[in-house]
């Protein structure tokens, strides 16, 4: 346990579904992260928030809508995904500062038919 | 720019010892290094700053040379619970104030009995 929950930890959707992913960190940290894990490709950085005010969008189709409502939740809102999209999205929080040690959730493994 | 990692993968014997390099083409601030077990979340294991400094986590060693910008892992005396990918993220210093590392692709780490 990270300190660092994610649901659902499994996703299965159709292209024309509208879903959520859902983060919660309990660790009072600032800072939150959406990766994207694909198979053997490196840790794609998606979103990040700082204070709740999202800080870095790194060319993520509009597809993917990032919501933080407070700095313990995180929200990722899916709609009219594509195939190429199924993969284990990971959050992350941290204490924003210099050194930044990052703590991951489970992850939601998403598939996308 | 991601790091690039080798080797991709090492398989060893309990007791053996392996080294996982990590090589930036830019000039570096930090390097981050962590475990993936299968299934799992990645788990911070350490970050290691400009200075050249070494740091240590039960067998689990790293060192960064900057001029270089290079760091390596070295596990030592490797045990079944090494087992899992690596990743490296680095943080440059002419990255305008953020501290959040780029990822490599990861080393896959197999320790058989």
């Amino acid at each position: 346990e990270t300190g660092v929950t994610q649901t659902p930890r499994h996703l299965v959707m159709g292209m024309t579904n509208k879903k959520s992913l859902k983060c919660e960190q309990h660790l009072g940290h600032n800072a939150m992260y959406w990766y994207k894990q694909s198979a053997k490709k490196p840790l794609e950085l998606m979103f990040v928030y700082n204070f709740k005010e999202q800080t870095e969008n790194n060319s993520v189709p509009s597809r993917f809508s990032p919501e933080c409502p407070n700095s313990s939740h995180l929200f990722l809102h899916l709609h009219t995904l594509q195939p190429e999209d199924s993969a284990l999205y990971l959050c992350a929080s941290s204490q924003e500062g210099n050194y930044n040690e990052q703590f991951f959730g489970p992850g939601t493994r998403l598939t996308v038919l | 720019q991601q790091p690039v990692q080798s080797p991709q993968a090492v398989i060893l014997r309990e007791g053996e010892d392996a080294v996982i390099n990590c090589s930036s083409s830019k000039a570096l601030y930090s390097v981050h290094w962590y475990r993936q077990k299968h299934g799992e979340a990645p788990v911070f294991l350490m970050i290691l700053l400009k200075g050249g400094e070494q740091k240590g986590h039960e067998k689990i060693s790293a060192s960064f040379n900057e001029k270089k910008q290079q760091s390596s892992l070295y596990l030592t005396a490797s045990q079944l619970s090494y087992s899992g990918t690596y990743f490296c993220g680095t943080v440059g210093t002419a990255t305008g104030g953020s501290y959040i590392p780029t990822f490599g692709r990861g080393t896959s780490l197999i320790v058989h009995p």
